[in-house]
């Protein structure tokens, strides 16, 4: 089945220890983003990879990290998480097969918290 | 910068009834736009999209949306909803030189029997 995975679902954490949230996608699409979703804000990207080793950022990329190593995997890393990272989080692939702008299909979302 | 505007943050329309969906653009060249559909607990889904040529386009779950450039608009229209139509929905736009995609914050649907 064609997917978008993330681990974990749901995380609660403390201020300042690090962690990851994985992303997997088995479509092999080049095309991979995060995204956080916050009430009345929508969702805001906050990191983009147009393939392996080629990332860029979106629109709220402060306190955060990626990696694109391999094709189908694209980890969000918070290396000192805060309170005000305390989001849902969703990862997104696409195929850039004609245009980047392909439909997008999205993980399940993870859920963090940050006290 | 780019910014997408949904005016309404919450709808309740009756079964059957007639939805109409907001959706603004600020953005100086062609957008690829794009509707998409978020029930509760789950991710997002495509509904449609428009690069370019007939504005009025067609989507999936019987949804249409019609870009309008000289109003900078691209509105979600369905004739009659039905109750598993109840979700949020997100406006998107991207731009043509990079591959930023910007969401507007949302409408939610209520739909009453």
């Amino acid at each position: 089945e064609a997917q978008v995975t993330q681990n974990p679902r749901y995380l609660i954490t403390v201020t300042g220890k690090k962690l990851t949230v994985t992303c997997s996608q088995n479509m092999n699409h080049e095309y991979m983003s995060w995204y956080r979703q916050d009430p009345g804000l929508g969702l805001r990207q906050i990191y983009y990879s147009m393939n392996v080793e080629v990332t860029d950022k979106g629109d709220v990329p402060e306190g955060y990290k990626v990696s694109r190593k391999e094709k189908r995997n694209f980890p969000l890393i918070l290396e000192s998480p805060s309170p005000n990272q305390t989001s849902l989080y969703f990862c997104a692939s696409s195929s850039q097969a004609g245009t980047v702008y392909n439909e997008q299909f999205f993980g399940p979302g993870t859920r963090l918290t940050v006290l | 910068a780019q910014s997408v505007t949904q005016p309404d943050i919450h709808i309740t329309v009756s079964e059957g009834a007639s939805l109409e969906l907001r959706c603004n653009y600020s953005y100086g060249a062609t957008p690829y736009l794009f509707w998409y559909v978020q029930s509760p607990g789950q991710g997002l889904q495509l509904l449609l999209k428009y690069f370019s040529g007939d504005t009025l386009v067609q989507g999936i779950k019987g949804f249409e949306a019609e870009f309008k450039r000289s109003q900078s608009s691209f509105n979600l229209r369905k004739p009659s909803v039905h109750w598993s139509d109840a979700a949020e929905y997100f406006c998107a736009v991207g731009r043509s030189n990079d591959y930023k995609l910007s969401f507007g914050a949302g409408t939610t649907v209520t739909v009453r029997a």
